[in-house]
Formats: structure tokens, C-alpha cells, sequence
């Protein structure tokens, strides 16, 4: 069973929709990553956090520590945003990263 | 601003063939991560290093070694390349703060790898 689970998977949506992306986590973690891959690209770090709320333009992430769970939302998408969404946890001590199968979304004009 | 840099965007190598993949940071970084991505599988782990010519195995050692022999660079190598090592290579790096918690990771563009 994988330590870090996504949802959905894959996500379709208009130009201008409110998106959330969901990730749960099995583990007790020191903190989690929201990361963004673009296609052929490498992967850039959106959000690193360990509790509570953080906002970037017009992405927010969230986290409740008690129920092992974060959300990546996205307010007025647009086509840019199509991206591959990989969620990331850094588990104690060690310092890897433990990686959920990612959510690809598509933003349609 | 930052920069995870590796050394080809795409690399085709026959089977049997030796196989350095190079990676440099230029954020005096202590850690340094090499991992492949395919398809339904995500991201795996095959090395780290957490300070010079220190390193761990990750999830997926088997086939790979690395060498860490400067801070800056971090290469992983592939000592007889196999058709199953075809795959998305992407190197990482983070910055150890403390024990217990280490800077957001930064990654390079990858490196697309065909064994053929």
C-alpha cells in the first residue's frame, strides 16, 4: 500500500473552475510538498508545509496534521495551470521524499 | 535563483554500455537525491547522500551506484545499462537545517534515458 494517496487521479476542468486536489498520508510526517511537473519538465516545489494554511497567488494548501490529510486548491484556473500535481511527504527524520502517483490536470479554455 | 542542473535532457544508450548521469547544484545544499519516474508508478528513490562521499540506498538501488565526491555534484551511474533502466531520471536537492528538517527540494529538468 502506498504511503501517499492522491485523488483524483486525473481531473478535467473549464477555465475559471475552483479546483481541489486531495492527498492522504499514513504516517506521521514532519512535513508535506505540493509539487508541480509540467509536461516534459522538470518539477518545481509549490508548497512545503507542516501545518495549518499557506497561499501562493492562486494556489492554497492546506493541512490537518490530525486527520493525515491536505488539499491543493487552485482559484480561477486557466489552461497554464495543466499540470501534473505530486503530493510529497518527509517522514521523521529522514530526509527523503515519499511520493504520491501525482493528479493530472487539464484545464480547457 | 536556484539551480539543479543536469547534464542531458535526453540520453539513448545501447544495452551493456556504462552510463553517467551528472548533476549539479550551485546552493551549497548538503543533500542530493537521484530518482526515475515511469508511468503509474510515480516517483522511486534510487540514492541519496546527505554530505560528501556519504551515501544511502533508496527504494530501487539494484543496477545503480553513485558518487558524491563534491558538495556541488552528485552522479549516479549505471554500470551496464539494461532496457528496464529506460526511463525519467530526475536529481533533487534540499538544504539540511537541522536533524529533523531540511529545506523544500529543488529539482533539475531531468534527464530522458533510452536504453536500447
Amino acid at each position: 500500500k502506498n504511503e501517499v494517496e492522491q485523488s483524483p487521479q486525473n481531473l478535467t476542468a473549464q477555465e475559471g473552475e475552483f479546483i481541489t486536489i486531495n492527498c492522504s498520508y499514513s504516517v506521521g510526517i514532519s512535513a508535506l510538498h505540493w509539487l508541480q511537473q509540467h509536461p516534459g519538465g522538470g518539477i518545481v516545489s509549490l508548497f512545503m508545509l507542516s501545518s495549518g494554511k499557506k497561499k501562493h497567488g492562486r494556489l492554497i494548501a492546506t493541512i490537518n496534521i490530525q486527520e493525515k490529510h491536505s488539499s491543493l486548491h487552485i482559484t480561477a484556473s486557466h489552461p497554464r495551470d495543466s499540470a501534473v500535481y505530486i503530493c510529497a511527504v518527509t517522514l521523521g527524520s529522514n530526509y527523503k521524499l515519499t511520493f504520491g502517483k501525482g493528479t493530472l490536470l487539464t484545464v480547457n479554455p | 535563483d536556484v539551480k539543479v542542473t543536469q547534464s542531458s535532457r535526453y540520453l539513448v544508450k545501447r544495452t551493456g554500455e556504462k552510463v553517467f548521469l551528472e548533476c549539479v547544484q550551485d546552493m551549497d545544499h548538503e543533500n542530493m537525491f537521484w530518482y526515475r519516474q515511469d508511468p503509474g508508478l510515480g516517483l522511486r528513490l534510487i540514492y541519496f547522500s546527505y554530505d560528501v562521499k556519504m551515501k544511502e540506498k533508496g527504494d530501487i538501488p539494484e543496477g545503480y551506484s553513485v558518487s558524491r565526491e563534491k558538495k556541488e555534484r552528485f552522479s549516479l551511474i549505471l554500470e551496464s545499462a539494461s532496457t528496464n533502466q529506460t526511463s525519467m531520471y530526475l536529481c533533487a536537492s534540499s538544504l539540511k537545517l537541522s536533524l529533523l528538517w531540511t529545506t523544500e527540494a529543488f529539482f533539475g529538468q531531468g534527464t530522458r534515458l533510452t536504453v536500447v
